[in-house]
C-alpha cells in the first residue's frame, strides 16, 4: 500500500499524559498536512510542512501541540498534557503541489 | 478556522435516484475539493476542480467549479448503497484547504 499512513489507529489516555501520533506520507510527497476533525465537523487545518520546513500553523494550534517532521519524510504530532477537548480524529495529508491531498486513515484520540 | 457553507446538511434518498450538493463561501478559492469519508476513515479525494466554470466527472459523480470561484457543486447520479457516507467539499488557496461541514448522504435501497 503506497498511501499515506497513520500510527496508531486508536489513542486513549488520560487526562494530562502526553501522546505522539506518526504520519508517514507518499512517499515522493513533499508537502504534509495534520488536520484536526471532531464530530459533525470537517477537518481543521493545524499545520503545513514543506520538505522539513513548518511553514505554517494554525491558531488551534496551542503551546501544548507540536509538530516535526526532521527529514522531509515522515512527520510526528505530540500533545502535551491532553485535556478531554483534545478528544478528536487526526488526519495527516500529503501532496506534491497544493493543487489536491490524499488524507491517511486517522489517528482517534479520547482523552479519558 | 474557516469552514465553509455546506448544503444540504443530510440527505435520505431511494436507490436509483440523483442527488445535489453544494458548497459556498465568503472567499475566493484557486482550486476545489470533493472527498468522501466513511465512519472511523480519512477522506478520500473524488475529483479535484481547478478552473472556474470547469465541469468534471468520475464515473457518475459530476462536480462544477463556480464561475465566481466561491462555490462548487456535486452531483451523483443513479445512487446506490455505497454512496452512504459523508461528502465535504474543501476550498483551496495559500497553503491550506478549508473544509466544509459535510453531506451525510444516506440511501435507501
Amino acid at each position: 500500500d503506497t498511501g499515506v499512513s497513520q500510527d496508531p489507529r486508536h489513542k486513549i489516555t488520560k487526562r494530562g499524559q502526553n501522546v505522539t501520533f506518526r504520519c508517514d506520507p507518499i512517499s515522493e510527497h513533499n508537502r504534509l498536512y495534520w488536520y484536526r476533525q471532531t464530530l459533525g465537523q470537517g477537518p481543521e487545518f493545524l499545520t503545513y510542512f514543506q520538505n522539513e520546513a513548518q511553514l505554517e500553523k494554525s491558531r488551534l494550534l496551542s503551546d501544548r501541540f507540536s509538530a516535526e517532521r526532521p527529514k522531509g519524510s515522515f512527520s510526528t504530532l505530540e500533545i502535551q498534557r491532553t485535556e478531554q477537548g483534545d478528544s478528536a480524529m487526526y488526519l495527516c495529508a500529503s501532496s506534491l503541489a497544493l493543487d489536491t491531498q490524499y488524507f491517511g486513515p486517522g489517528t482517534r484520540l479520547t482523552v479519558l | 478556522g474557516q469552514q465553509l457553507n455546506q448544503s444540504p446538511q443530510s440527505m435520505f434518498i431511494q436507490e436509483g435516484e440523483d442527488v445535489s450538493m453544494n458548497c459556498t463561501s465568503s472567499s475566493i478559492f484557486n482550486t476545489w475539493l470533493w472527498y468522501k469519508q466513511d465512519p472511523g476513515e480519512g477522506p478520500v479525494l473524488l475529483i479535484a476542480l481547478y478552473k472556474a466554470g470547469e465541469l468534471t466527472s468520475n464515473g457518475r459523480l459530476t462536480a462544477q467549479f463556480g464561475i465566481t470561484r466561491k462555490d462548487s457543486f456535486l452531483n451523483i447520479s443513479a445512487s446506490i448503497p455505497s454512496d452512504v457516507g459523508i461528502y465535504f467539499c474543501a476550498g483551496g488557496g495559500g497553503n491550506q484547504f478549508y473544509f466544509g461541514t459535510g453531506t451525510s448522504l444516506t440511501v435507501i435501497p
